[in-house]
């Protein structure tokens, strides 16, 4: 089976601009999750979606960043305005739903997307 | 909420040794999953084990194995005939219903 697919791979932004990145997950996985991952640090959970609804996004900086999933299916990820501290590889991970709880399933994740703001 | 604490950030191990990764956590809650996720430089992060907390047997998988102490909140992962190919980024992660994850053990492997 195909894997999760993101893109950009890299970019490179000024302070204060803005950027988006885009996610597809595995065909028939409801659940998708964007992690945000510092350099030297494990992944942070920004969002979490079940088909098209927010789940869980308790740690997603809302000034900033807004995210996306339009149709269950794809998703968006965008920072606006950019800050430096945003600098990160920023994973999109997906897994099925097989029981109440979402721990039941193995998160997939994508190659990520490496975002460096100057 | 729920935190994951790796202990070590760097370990290293000689090729076709054994070597040992310590990941503890907390949490009220008594049904959950534990997973130790790899990250190889510049790759895509991959699972190699997983644990239910209801189960009191360890978790194994080939040459990875887990040892899972429920009371003491702790799940270390053996890695025997440690090879070239398992140097990478080991992650602890906790999940109930949303996951998180520890902030990661880099392995070296020596030849």
């Amino acid at each position: 089976e195909a894997g999760v697919a993101q893109s950009p791979r890299y970019k490179i932004i000024e302070k204060r601009q803005s950027v988006a990145f885009w996610c597809n997950p595995i065909s028939g996985h409801a659940t998708l999750y964007w992690y945000q991952q510092i350099l030297g640090q494990g992944p942070k959970l920004l969002i979490q979606f079940q088909n098209n609804g927010v789940v869980d996004d308790s740690q997603l900086p809302k000034d900033r960043f807004s995210a996306e999933r339009l149709k269950g299916v794809d998703s968006t990820l965008k920072i606006q305005p950019a800050k430096l501290e945003d600098s990160a590889v920023y994973l999109c991970a997906s897994s099925l739903e097989t029981g109440a709880k979402s721990g039941a399933n193995v998160l997939t994740f994508g190659a990520g997307s490496r975002l460096t703001v100057l | 909420a729920q935190t994951v604490t790796q202990s070590q950030p760097e370990m290293s191990v000689q090729e076709a040794e054994t070597v040992t990764l310590s990941c503890t956590y907390d949490t009220s809650e008594s049904d959950y999953y534990l997973f130790w996720y790899k990250q190889p430089p510049s790759r895509q992060m991959i699972l190699v084990i997983r644990q239910e907390a209801y189960k009191q047997q360890n978790a194994t998988e080939n040459r990875f194995s887990v040892n899972f102490q429920k009371a003491a909140k702790s799940f270390s992962l053996k890695i025997s005939d440690s090879q070239l190919g398992d140097a990478a980024m080991y992650f602890c992660a906790y999940d109930n219903n949303d996951m998180r994850f520890g902030a990661g053990t880099r392995l070296t492997v020596k030849p």
